[in-house]
């Protein structure tokens, strides 16, 4: 079985400053992990993922997630936030199967 | 590049209707999916179609039917629907042979019912 927490349902940033959104995942087997961003009104988007090989992945619009087995977390960050930013994203873990378990989801706000 | 196509966009019951969401992708993936979205609470399966032919119960499968009609098209029905049942429909799809691979979500559905 596989569950994921995300810390924090609401985050708020500065335009310019650095996005750290937080995951932390729990799955009986080696898992691969995912970041999907939904932007009002539309449907789930890929944001970048991790299978295996290198532990930082490096997704579209500057967003990179580095996966650390030893503190089972896969935390999305992003140097400096742009207002195009603003959205909610969702973590979620795949495990035995390619059923994935989602988080409760993170809206991120981008102000001036 | 059509992906995974859902209808209709949007639609407002009255308590007791029925209806039913269509879903159809084209991407020959074998595995489709049905979520609930509501705030706070991220996506919750409801019913899930892990080739064509079979279908399984998710999470939250109760006041819902399914049916995988082929490879390319999942349906959700609602016998009768009620308020709780006001949410965000999302669909998607996956290919279970690629572990890696993610799913390709539609639009969704925003249903309420009054």
């Amino acid at each position: 079985a596989q569950s994921v927490t995300q810390l924090g349902s609401h985050v708020s940033v500065s335009e310019g400053a650095l996005v750290l959104l937080r995951c932390n995942y729990s799955s009986s087997v080696p898992p691969y992990l995912f970041w999907y961003v939904q932007y009002p009104n539309q449907g789930l988007q890929l944001l970048l993922k991790y299978t295996t090989g290198a532990t930082l992945v490096k997704g579209i619009n500057g967003f990179e997630a580095e996966f650390k087995k030893s503190e089972t977390s896969f935390h999305l960050t992003k140097p400096s936030a742009h207002m195009s930013d603003a959205a909610e994203y969702f973590c979620a873990v795949s495990g035995t199967a390619s059923k994935l378990t989602f988080g409760t989801g993170t809206r991120l706000q981008v102000t001036l | 590049n059509a992906g995974v196509t859902q209808t209709p966009k949007f639609q407002v019951l009255k308590t007791g209707q029925s209806m039913t969401l269509q879903c159809a992708q084209d991407m020959n993936h074998n595995s489709m999916y049905w979520y609930r979205q509501d705030p706070g609470m991220g996506l919750r399966l409801i019913y899930y179609s892990a080739s064509e032919g079979t279908t399984d119960k998710g999470e939250v499968p109760n006041g819902y039917n399914v049916s995988r009609l082929n490879k390319r098209e999942f349906s959700l029905r609602l016998e009768s629907a009620a308020p709780s049942q006001t949410s965000v429909y999302f669909c998607a799809s996956s290919e279970p042979g690629l572990k890696g691979y993610g799913y390709t979500f539609g639009s969704g559905t925003r249903l309420t019912v009054v």
